[in-house]
């Protein structure tokens, strides 16, 4: 049974560019959510999808976007990047929009230069 | 005010010993709880819900205390395992899974 997975683990960006982000839920799950780990602090969320849609949104600005397929599967899409956006982008997954137990994915660290 | 607080530590603990982790929320709507362990570099796991009736599991016990917001975690008989940052987590809206973490404790227990 797969758990969450996501790619690419590691890049690294200069400012302004724009960057995706990939994540597949784990077997059986529906929701994917999106989380974003500065050094030394907590995930702080971004924002959640279910049936494709998103369903609720964190404290980020419009440049942090996404989408979710058919699959499940989701994208994390960050435009502009600043220096700030440096961090561990985690997704997890869970059943149902009210699924307590999230499933976290190893992440995607991302640097911008 | 940050909507879940935690002692940063580092604790830093022998092996064998007891160690306890505080954690607040500021939310008096919260509806869920948990504690997660993030290793260095590694993902959060999730380690134990918390129940207002309290719960232990094998060597951890956590507890949840509505009235003052405030949650707990007893480690007993740590392990040089333990050693991990612990991040308390609360889910603010019932029927959502939007949860809000604690910036994490972080404890390295040594022989």
């Amino acid at each position: 049974d797969a758990g969450v997975t996501q790619s690419p683990t590691h890049l690294i960006k200069t400012r302004g560019q724009q960057v995706t982000l990939r994540c597949s839920p784990k077997s059986g799950h529906d929701t994917v959510s999106w989380y974003q780990q500065a050094l030394g602090q907590g995930p702080q969320f971004i924002f959640q999808y279910y049936e494709e849609e998103e369903r609720q949104r964190g404290n980020f600005p419009d440049r942090f976007s996404g989408h979710q397929f058919p699959n499940y599967s989701s994208e994390l899409n960050v435009n502009a990047l600043l220096l700030g956006d440096s961090a561990l982008y985690l997704c997890a997954s869970s059943q149902g929009q009210g699924g307590e137990t999230q499933y976290f994915g190893p992440g995607t660290r991302l640097l911008v230069l | 005010r940050k909507e879940v607080e935690q002692d940063p530590g580092p604790f830093n603990v022998p092996e064998g010993a007891t160690v306890a982790f505080n954690c607040t929320y500021s939310n008096s709507a919260s509806q869920s709880f948990f504690w997660y362990r993030q290793d260095c570099r590694k993902e959060p796991k999730l380690l134990m819900s918390v129940y207002s009736s309290g719960n232990e599991d094998g060597r951890f016990t956590a507890q949840l205390n509505r009235a003052s917001q405030y949650i707990s975690l007893l480690i007993r008989d740590s392990k040089l395992s333990d050693s991990a940052t612990y991040l308390c987590v609360v889910n603010a809206q019932s029927g959502y899974n939007k949860l809000i973490f604690g910036a994490g404790t972080r404890l390295a227990v040594h022989p």
